[in-house]
Parts: C-alpha cells; sequence; structure tokens
C-alpha cells in the first residue's frame, strides 16, 4: 500500500463547474497536509495546506481534512481552464520527520 | 522577496562524471530540503537540513549521493560517477521552521540532469 494515494485521473470537468479531488494517507501520525498544483515542465506550487479537521477556505480552493479516515480533499470552485494541471497531495509526518510523501499526484483537465 | 533558487537549470553529463547541484534558499528558512522527481514518477525525498541539526539522509538512494549546507544558507547535492538511472528533475524546497506552524515548503524550478 502506498503511503499516500490519489487518483492519477484525468479527471476531466467543465469550465465553471466543481473539481473534486481526493487523497487517502496511511500514516495516523501524519499531522499537516498539503496540496501543490504541477503544470507541465514546471516544479510544484503550494496552494493550500490544513492541519486540523474540517474544512479550510481560501478563495476558490477548499481543503478537507478526515484524519478518522485518513482523507484529504482540494475542491476548486468555479474550475477555469487555467486551473488544469496535476495537483499533487503530500503529507508530513509525525515529529520528527518533516520531509513530505508525495502521491502520484490526479491530473485535472477543465474543459472551456 | 525572492523566492528558493537553483542552478544550473540543465545539466547533461556522460555517465560516470561527478556533478554539483546548488541551492540557494528563501531568505530567513531554516529548513532546506532536496527532492527528486524522474519522468513519470513522484517526488521523492533525498535529505533534508534543519539549522544546526544532523541532517537526515533517509532518503538518499546510494553513497554516490551527498549533501552540505554552509552557513545554514546554500546548499550542494552532489552525485558522483552518475549513471543514467539518475536523471531526473532535482528539486529545493524550503521552510521557515520544521514545526507544526511554518513548514509549509516551497520549491525552486528545479534543475534538469540528464545522464548520457
Amino acid at each position: 500500500q502506498k503511503e499516500v494515494e490519489q487518483n492519477s485521473g484525468p479527471l476531466s470537468v467543465p469550465e465553471g463547474a466543481i473539481a473534486s479531488l481526493n487523497c487517502t494517507y496511511s500514516d495516523r501520525g501524519s499531522q499537516s497536509f498539503f496540496w501543490y498544483r504541477q503544470y507541465s515542465g514546471k516544479s510544484p506550487e503550494l496552494i493550500m495546506f490544513i492541519y486540523s479537521n474540517g474544512d479550510k477556505e481560501d478563495g476558490r480552493f477548499t481543503a478537507q481534512l478526515n484524519k478518522a479516515s485518513q482523507y484529504v480533499s482540494l475542491l476548486i470552485r468555479d474550475s477555469q481552464p487555467s486551473d488544469s494541471a496535476t495537483y499533487l497531495c503530500a503529507v508530513n509526518g509525525a515529529a520528527g520527520r518533516r520531509a513530505l510523501t508525495f502521491g502520484s499526484g490526479t491530473r485535472l483537465q477543465v474543459q472551456p | 522577496g525572492a523566492g528558493v533558487s537553483q542552478s544550473p537549470s540543465n545539466k547533461v553529463t556522460e555517465k560516470g562524471k561527478d556533478v554539483e547541484l546548488r541551492c540557494d534558499p528563501i531568505s530567513g528558512h531554516t529548513a532546506l530540503y532536496w527532492y527528486r522527481q524522474s519522468l513519470g514518477q513522484g517526488l521523492e525525498f533525498l535529505i533534508y537540513f534543519q539549522g544546526n541539526s544532523a541532517p537526515d539522509k533517509s532518503g538518499l538512494p546510494s553513497d554516490r549521493f551527498s549533501a552540505e549546507r554552509t552557513g545554514g544558507s546554500v546548499s550542494t547535492l552532489t552525485i558522483q560517477r552518475t549513471q543514467q538511472e539518475d536523471s531526473a528533475v532535482y528539486l529545493c524546497a524550503s521552510s521557515l521552521s520544521t514545526g507544526l506552524a511554518g513548514n509549509e515548503q516551497f520549491f525552486g524550478p528545479g534543475t534538469r540532469l540528464t545522464v548520457l
């Protein structure tokens, strides 16, 4: 079992719709959770982070965390073609292991 | 302010040669991380430095890989006797700290290494 799992996609949504990206993780001691966006040929760009159970909103993005289910998700409202990218879920482990463990990413395609 | 910078942006080398990759973290960031991303692969942790503590080298794939961080700032990743499987994009990231608050990692543009 991979430590961080994501559906590779592609996830295709029409412009203006809500895109829902999901991620599960195996380490129950994980404390912080990150979503990165990566355009082809570019490095990852941090778009959201969350530490506590529940929802965290920032503009069109909402991160959701459920530690009991070991599940973290990212919602993108009013999706735009410029949101088309690979979205990487990353998990920062228990104290003493601060390196990020990444999922393999979900490719999102927003159709105009 | 300035983000993480890396040099060179591209490096082509011959199998068996040594290479050095450089990373300049965001000013004031105490933690620095190296990852690599191979074609079609996820991001793989290599090593990280936090302040004056001993680095966490648990992700280094072999003893051909080493890294140092001088003066708590700039870091150099060295790959000795490069092999074709070392071809990848090497990414550096930095964070303000490694505590729960401030451990968000920001990535540099990467160095694309090609070993012929």
